[in-house]
């Protein structure tokens, strides 16, 4: 159980076009959706924190406006890359939590690599 | 803010004991976090701590203590798959959605 898929597992694209990539929980409803950006030798760094039908929690330095986060269900989470440029190529993760009155830990999408030419 | 610290690399040999110590500061600490990541792929968890004290799980224990802001992991046994990078996460119980802040990940290689 706690299985959560990202699509596309990874893509190429030229600079100044748009990206999308989906996060969906596959066997559970997640109360709240993360994206994690993760460059190479680094750790994850947290980009957006979304909950389902409401506006996405942005961490300070990120661009709301060119990370456009929509979450329309509480198993479908969506990040648009727009106007992307090489300095946005990156590992780009998901994780999808839900309320068990225990952990309530992140499961983690297996993550999309985004390369920007 | 949370400042997580953890060893940038270790090495160890196969069958031995390892132990990767993570030291954080946080102002609204909800559990700490342990996941291992292989290169290329998503983190997947591996431990969770929020009371002081060991948690055991077969060849990987984790501890806590709240009161030094640290707690290691302990990896018994190493096998060659156990090469990877371990990531040390705590939670804030007063953000949004209980958000992580991870540390910079321990590369823990392995060798025969």
């Amino acid at each position: 159980g706690a299985v959560v898929s990202q699509h596309p597992s990874w893509v190429i694209c030229k600079s100044g076009t748009s990206v999308k990539i989906e996060c969906r929980s596959l066997d559970f409803q997640a109360t709240t959706m993360f994206w994690y950006r993760q460059f190479p030798k680094q750790s994850l760094m947290l980009m957006a924190t979304s909950n389902e039908g409401s506006k996405a929690t942005y961490e300070q330095g990120v661009e709301k406006d060119k990370f456009l986060i929509n979450h329309a269900s509480l198993t479908l989470s969506t990040l648009t890359v727009t106007s992307a440029h090489p300095e946005d190529s990156s590992f780009y993760i998901c994780s999808a939590s839900y309320r068990t009155g225990g952990s309530n830990e992140q499961f983690f999408g297996p993550g999309t690599r985004l390369t920007v030419l | 803010g949370q400042n997580i610290d953890q060893p940038t690399e270790m090495t160890a040999t196969e069958g031995a004991i390892v132990q990767i110590n993570c030291t954080y500061q946080t102002s609204g600490f909800n559990g700490l976090f342990w996941y291992q990541q292989h290169a290329g792929e998503a983190p997947t968890f591996l431990s969770y701590n929020v009371l002081d004290g060991l948690e055991e799980k077969g060849r990987f224990s984790s501890f806590l203590s709240r009161s030094k802001g640290y707690s290691y992991l302990l990896l018994k046994e190493l096998q060659m798959k156990d090469s990877a990078s371990y990531l040390c996460a705590v939670r804030d119980g007063k953000a949004a959605g209980n958000k992580l802040t991870f540390g910079g990940g321990t590369r823990v290689l392995v060798k025969p």
